[in-house]
């Protein structure tokens, strides 16, 4: 069974620019979740779909957003780049109960300079 | 939230050292996972473990749910266990990390 994937695996942009990353699950998973990862401030919850609904979401300011399709593939959005915003973006998946193991695909890799 | 938290921060072995790294959790918890993160960044999952223990390999982890903790015993440490281990907890359908272990295995 295919992993989680994740695109573009890295990313250059502007300040000011916006950017879209794109995640697809694990087959049968209808759970998907995005975490940012920096040095100061660790691996963070930004938020989580399932079933094409934002079911839960962290502490970030509303240049983030996010959406999933009907297919359970994910896309996360940020506007209005800053250079704070550079950092490892992770994507897990799971089946979407509330145990349930995620899995996490490689990352995307943004620098906004 | 619950809060959870790693130790030891940091870890140098040699090459055949057996190690324990602990994660505490503030709260009751239905979810915890053991990562290692790979050098690319990538998350590769260890354990899934909310209570009781299992193994794999040389690498083997208990959850004590009513004390709060969880132990991740890595045996005859080899230099590509290098890297960053996590454990996370879930709490209201998002993983809850630790700060990590950065372990070194020198040959």
């Amino acid at each position: 069974k295919a992993g989680v994937t994740q695109t573009p695996r890295y990313l250059i942009k502007t300040r000011g620019q916006q950017v879209t990353l794109s995640c697809s699950p694990i087959s049968g998973h209808r759970s998907v979740s995005w975490y940012q990862q920096t040095p100061g401030q660790g691996l963070q919850f930004l938020f989580e779909y399932f079933s094409e609904t934002q079911r839960n979401k962290g502490n970030f300011p509303g240049r983030f957003s996010g959406r999933q399709f009907s297919n359970s593939r994910s896309e996360m959005n940020v506007s209005t780049l800053e250079l704070g915003d550079s950092a490892l973006y992770l994507c897990a998946s799971s089946l979407g109960g509330t145990g349930g193991e995620q899995y996490f695909g490689p990352g995307t890799r943004l620098t906004v300079t | 939230g619950i809060q959870v938290e790693q130790s030891p921060p940091d870890l140098i072995l040699q090459e055949g050292a057996n190690s324990t790294l602990r994660c505490n959790f503030s709260d009751s918890v239905n979810n915890l996972q053991w990562f290692h993160q790979n050098p690319w960044g990538q998350l590769i999952n260890l354990f899934y473990i909310p209570s009781g223990t299992k193994q794999n390999g040389r690498l083997s982890a208990t959850t004590v749910a009513t004390e709060r903790y969880s132990l991740l015993y890595i045996s005859s440490s080899q230099t590509t266990d290098s890297g960053v281990y996590f454990c996370a907890v879930k709490e209201a359908n998002k993983l809850i990390f630790g700060t990590g272990t950065l372990l070194a295995v020198q040959p």
